[in-house]
């Protein structure tokens, strides 16, 4: 059963650092995706940022909101991936869901597993 | 970048009834459309993927439809659980944008 299981949230003030975490299993993270997706309380849902295997070899892509702030990463020894956000601002406080894409070149990505979500508050 | 607009933002509805929710992409996008569904303190589901594809446990009343820059969500008789906020998003080029949402209420 794949399973991905968000953590690392909390209360943060504007301007410092949170890292969420992701650990998944149930399949081979080592050969997969995974995507961050965010929603702010009330509202719609908005693309984060997507981490590619290790396979290819290509940077993390991340939406203009975050990039430059926010970086993506895994550990694939423990199948772990990871949201570092930096330089925190108000408009960051959402619920953060990690997500495990499929890909196919005939339908691009589509997020078939998703984990539980966890929230982020950025407040002073 | 593509952006993505639904419409409406929310329609109220009865059970058993037919609901269209509409997806336009400001850029043409072939068939690279997922449809998601998400209730209140829930993590989204996959609904539809690539326009069309129901994904494997979803209801056939749920239907996608369209290519390039308009694209239909149609649920045909509509059930209690269905009542709850759908997405669309754009799966290829990055970034993978979703559309604001389209909340389905009890009439």
């Amino acid at each position: 059963e794949v399973q991905l299981v968000e953590s690392g949230g909390g209360l943060v003030q504007p301007g410092r650092s949170l890292r969420l975490s992701c650990l998944t299993s149930g399949f081979t993270f080592a050969d997969n995706s995974l995507s961050w997706v965010r929603q702010a309380p009330g509202k719609g849902l908005e693309w984060v940022g997507l981490i590619r295997s290790n396979i290819y070899g290509e940077a993390p892509k991340y939406a203009a909101s975050v990039k430059g702030r926010f970086t993506i990463s895994r550990d694939d020894s423990k199948s772990i991936a990871y949201l570092q956000m930096n330089s925190l601002k108000t408009e960051d406080t959402a619920v953060y869901f990690c997500a495990k894409p499929s890909y196919d070149y005939l339908t691009g990505y589509f997020h078939d597993y998703w984990g539980q979500g966890v929230l982020v508050t950025v407040s002073s | 970048d593509i952006q993505m607009t639904q419409s409406p933002s929310s329609l109220s509805a009865s059970v058993g009834d037919r609901v269209t929710i509409i997806c336009r992409a400001s850029q043409n996008i072939n068939n690279y459309l997922n449809w998601y569904q998400q209730k209140p303190g829930k993590a989204p589901k996959l609904l539809i993927y690539g326009t069309s594809n129901l994904q494997s446990g979803v209801p056939s009343r749920f239907r996608g439809s369209g290519s390039g820059t308009d694209f239909t969500l149609t649920i045909s008789g509509l059930q209690p659980e269905d009542f709850a906020t759908y997405f669309c998003q754009k799966s290829y080029s990055f970034p993978l944008t979703f559309g604001g949402g389209t909340k389905v209420e009890i009439k």
